[in-house]
């Protein structure tokens, strides 16, 4: 059974046209963490959640937003999509803070047109 | 400097032959190392954690040698199967655990 389900698992969204990725989780975890890998790149740490508190990385472009309304539940929202925000998005979650193991979802391949 | 170094391959090889991948990284505070496989236009899935005594699973053999920030993957006996990227990843405790990944080293198995 899925653990970690982000939808769509393909998004294509016009250069400017703001657009929202969903990840979900079944096992109860309390951080959440949104990762951008690029191709051939490494997975980019964006922000994660412990619970409610929203904790962003110092190099995230401000055009990236996230919610967390309850804790299965947490999205990524682009404002403004530009070309080299094409890529892929990846959530994962870990059950507290300091666990090392994170458990990715298949990630959501986003397309600028 | 990359914290996490890896040679992006693709290390072609045989099925059945032994293949080894290398990692280096930066900051000498990192505290837990692990090894990610990522198949194509997949998420990653952790493969094994690395010890300073080194460990074994199956045909995977890891090893780290925290003096030279050095991370090893040994594969025995490669299947079709392995074939994939293989991310090196440590960790960093900057108020939380966080991961910081390599860029992988593509592996190709060949019959």
């Amino acid at each position: 059974d899925a653990m970690v389900i982000q939808n769509p698992r393909y998004q294509v969204t016009q250069f400017g046209k703001p657009v929202t990725l969903s990840c979900s989780q079944t096992l109860n975890h309390n951080v959440m963490y949104w990762y951008q890998q690029k191709s051939s790149q490494a997975p980019k740490l964006l922000f994660h959640y412990y619970d409610k508190d929203f904790n962003n990385e110092a190099d995230t472009p401000d055009n990236f937003q996230s919610r967390r309304p309850n804790t299965s539940f947490c999205f990524l929202d682009i404002r403004s999509p530009g070309l080299g925000d094409a890529a892929m998005y990846l959530c994962a979650t870990t059950e507290v803070q300091g666990a090392q193991e994170q458990y990715f979802g298949p990630g959501t391949r986003l397309t600028v047109t | 400097r990359k914290e996490v170094e890896q040679d992006p391959g693709p290390f072609n090889v045989p099925e059945g032959a032994t293949v080894a991948f290398n990692c280096t990284y930066s900051n000498s505070a990192s505290q837990s190392f692990f090894w990610y496989r990522q198949d194509c236009r997949k998420e990653p899935k952790l493969l094994m954690s690395v010890y300073s005594s080194g460990n074994e699973d199956g045909r995977f053999t890891a090893q780290l040698n925290r003096a030279s920030q050095y991370i090893s993957l040994l594969i025995r006996d490669s299947k079709l199967s392995d074939s994939a990227t293989y991310l090196c990843v440590v960790t960093l405790n900057t108020g939380f655990q966080k991961l910081v990944f390599g860029t992988g080293t593509r592996l190709l198995v060949s019959p």
